[in-house]
């Protein structure tokens, strides 16, 4: 069963306007984090975010916001305001527990283009 | 600030040859992992290791091998490159999730015909 899901394959916005990603989790642990990070197309990977399960707080940061509900298994990323510059793949990570130790589990990404 | 380093960039293989992806950090991480990166699948854990002289298997372990000699040091070994591991591949490091996020390296893109 795929644990983080990320059912947006692509978007397409025009500047300014906002988007949502969003993504949806699978776990049995109690205590887990998780994460949100930025691939833009020069392809390296950005850290934008990270939450733990306990802290159910939104946090804004400039245009970029995140929403997690545990009620829903949801930590959504919004953008406000999109600009050319966002562009990029958005990929939500979950930390797990394997057999020696934790690593983190990716879902698919969502392909995000902002044309001007 | 060099935080992770990779090499090669880029590298093209012949079926059935070797190689091996280096992976450097200056962060005195316990944690690094290995990923691979394909269209569509997003990023997927082929082994990682929680500190020097440990190494364990993630998701997508098979024909992957490596080896953390060193703590700073995390090598991915192909014995006999299959086209199904043309991917780009990435390593990265952290404390611990529960410290801090994962610091990426800038990826090598393997070609294998």
């Amino acid at each position: 069963a795929q644990k983080v899901t990320q059912a947006q394959t692509e978007i397409s916005v025009v500047e300014k306007e906002d988007v949502t990603l969003d993504c949806v989790y699978e776990t049995r642990d109690t205590t887990y984090y998780l994460f949100w990070y930025k691939q833009p197309p020069s392809g390296e990977l950005v850290f934008l975010i990270r939450r733990n399960s306990f802290d159910e707080q939104n946090e804004i940061s400039g245009r970029y916001s995140w929403n997690f509900q545990k009620s829903t298994s949801s930590f959504n990323f919004t953008i406000t305001a999109s600009q050319v510059v966002d562009s990029a793949v958005y990929f939500c990570a979950l930390s797990e527990e394997f057999q020696a130790g934790t690593a983190l589990i990716f879902g698919k990404g969502t392909t995000l283009s902002v044309s001007s | 600030n060099a935080g992770v380093t990779q090499t090669p960039k880029f590298r093209v293989l012949k079926t059935g040859q070797s190689m091996t992806l280096l992976c450097a950090q200056d962060m005195n991480h316990e944690y690094m992992y290995w990923y691979r990166q394909d269209p569509g699948m997003g990023l997927r854990l082929i082994h990682y290791s929680v500190g020097e002289g440990t190494t364990a298997k993630g998701e997508v372990p098979d024909g992957y091998n490596v080896s953390r000699l060193k703590k700073q040091n995390f090598l991915l070994g192909l014995e006999s490159a299959a086209p199904s591991q043309t991917s780009v591949y990435f390593c990265a490091s952290g404390a611990g999730p529960s410290n801090s996020p994962l610091h990426f390296g800038n990826g090598t893109r393997l070609t294998v015909t």
